[in-house]
C-alpha cells in the first residue's frame, strides 16, 4: 500500500507570494492533519480534516488554510509568505481521526521564502 | 504552552549499548502516546505506542515504559544500532476526544557511535 505523498517536495518563493501545498493520504484513509516543523520547533500542528470538515486547528495566523476533497487528498495554502514561514510542512494521514487511531506522516513540502 | 517536553536535545550512545530516550508531558488527559522517528528529508516514521492503561509496551528492540504518576514515559532501544541514529519525537494525545490531535515534543537527536 502506497504510503503518504506530498507535493512538491521542494519549493521556493519570495515574500508576499502565496503558495499552495498537495497531500495524498494513504488509501482508505480519511483524516488528513498538517504540522509545520522549524529548527528547535518541533512540529507545530496546523490543522486537521476529516471527511472535508476541518475538525481541528492550531494557533496559526488566518494566512495558513487549507481544505480536503471528497477522495480525502488535501492541500494547504499559505497566502502573503513572510520569511517565517520557511519550513518543512508535513503532512500525516489516519484511518480514523488522529486521537483513535495512529498518524502516518508524508516527506514533506520543505518551503523556502526568499 | 508545550505540553509535551523531551529536555534532552541530544544524545549519543555507543554502538550495543541502551539508548534511553525522555519525555515528559504536563496534561494529566492525555491517555496516548507515541514514538516517531525522523531522518533528516523524510517525514517522521510510527514506532511504538502505548495506552495510559500500560506502564509498558515491547516490539523487539524497542521498549516503551509510561510513568503516570510521574507524567514520564522513555523510550528504550536495545542494542543500539548505527542505523537508530535520527530524531526521535514523543507525541501525546487524548484519546476519544472529539477533538483530538497530536501534540509533540521539540525532539531528542540519538546518534549511535560503532
Amino acid at each position: 500500500k502506497a504510503g503518504v505523498t506530498q507535493t512538491p517536495r521542494y519549493l521556493i518563493k519570495t515574500r508576499g507570494q502565496q503558495v499552495t501545498l498537495s497531500c495524498s493520504p494513504i488509501s482508505g484513509h480519511r483524516s488528513v492533519s498538517w504540522y509545520q516543523q522549524t529548527p528547535g520547533q518541533g512540529l507545530q500542528f496546523l490543522f486537521e480534516y476529516f471527511s472535508e470538515t476541518q475538525r481541528n486547528k492550531g494557533n496559526f495566523p488566518g494566512r495558513f488554510s487549507g481544505r480536503q476533497f471528497s477522495n480525502s487528498r488535501s492541500e494547504m495554502n499559505v497566502s502573503t509568505l513572510e520569511l517565517g514561514d520557511s519550513a518543512l510542512y508535513l503532512c500525516a494521514s489516519s484511518l480514523a481521526v488522529p486521537s483513535q487511531d495512529t498518524q502516518y506522516f508524508g516527506p514533506g513540502t520543505r518551503l523556502t521564502v526568499l | 504552552d508545550q505540553q509535551v517536553k523531551q529536555n534532552s536535545p541530544s544524545l549519543s550512545v555507543q554502538e550495543g549499548r541502551i539508548s534511553i530516550l525522555n519525555c515528559d508531558y504536563t496534561n494529566s488527559m492525555f491517555d496516548y502516546f507515541l514514538w516517531y522517528k525522523k531522518y533528516p528529508a523524510e517525514g517522521p516514521t510510527f514506532l511504538i505506542s502505548i495506552s495510559s492503561i500500560k506502564d509498558k509496551n515491547e516490539d523487539g528492540r524497542f521498549t516503551v515504559f509510561l510513568n503516570k504518576s510521574a507524567k514520564h514515559l522513555s523510550l528504550h532501544i536495545v542494542p543500539s544500532q548505527p542505523g537508530d541514529s535520527a530524531v526521535y519525537f514523543c507525541a501525546a494525545s487524548k484519546r476519544g476526544s472529539t477533538l483530538g490531535r497530536l501534540y509533540f515534543g521539540r525532539g531528542t537527536q540519538l546518534t549511535v557511535w560503532p
